[in-house]
């Protein structure tokens, strides 16, 4: 089972934000990560985290990073339709890599 | 974006047949992972490679295996499918030379959709 839990799914109106929400359990890890997953292709990273960092903005992507609740998550502002996809989110201590089930956001016109 | 090739991107076998998926990576990293994304369960883990002729199992091994003979090549088999194998099969890399504490991100190549009737 998946020691990082999302939501499974989220539906936006366009030109809203979107805020993916993501917990894990491993205190330990020293990065997180969030992958974008569109129809028939791979994971591509989005952006990361390092532990002792508390916020990171990277143009309409902000992570948020709550280390004391173990709690990430991922808003997208100004949401458009091309970013319908599955985001995931994944934390990372030394070489292994735990990803949680993935968050399908649905952006409506 | 990381040069990685899986192949076939499609596969259609019967149950009992044996199948290879294959990962190709022109980066030149150390280690290299396979996994399958079911709905619901996201990625699992079924074996990963940390070098040359070194590999490791993951969280679901059984059923089977893989060979890394080249650094560039990964190879994960299916000694006799099952229905349950029907999978979307991912391979990633990753570059761990330079140590634990800085960011070393998976790469992923874009699925290899294997469906067993």
């Amino acid at each position: 089972g998946e020691d990082v839990e999302q939501s499974l799914f989220l539906s936006v109106r366009e030109g809203d934000s979107s805020v993916i929400n993501c917990t894990y359990t491993d205190s330990s890890s020293t990065y997180l990560y969030w992958y974008k997953q569109e129809p028939g292709a791979g994971l591509q990273l989005l952006t990361y985290i390092f532990s002792n960092m508390d916020m990171k903005q990277d143009q309409r992507l902000t992570v948020l990073l709550n280390k004391k609740d173990k709690h990430l998550s991922l808003r997208i502002a100004d949401t458009q339709t091309g970013d319908s996809a599955i985001y995931f989110c994944a934390e990372r201590e030394f070489g292994d890599m735990r990803f949680g089930a993935g968050t399908r956001l649905t952006v409506k016109p | 974006d990381a040069g990685i090739t899986q192949s076939p991107r499609h596969k259609v076998t019967e149950t009992g047949t044996p199948v290879t998926l294959r990962c190709h990576q022109t980066e030149n990293h150390r280690y290299m992972y396979w996994y399958r994304q079911d709905p619901g369960h996201g990625l699992r883990l079924i074996h990963y490679s940390y070098g040359v002729k070194d590999t490791d199992k993951g969280e679901v091994s059984d059923g089977y295996s893989v060979s890394r003979s080249k650094t560039e090549d990964f190879l994960l088999t299916l000694e006799s499918a099952t229905s349950s194998q029907t999978s979307v099969y991912f391979c990633a890399i990753s570059d761990l030379e330079r140590g634990p504490g800085s960011n070393q991100p998976q790469h992923f190549g874009d699925g290899t959709r294997l469906s067993i009737l």
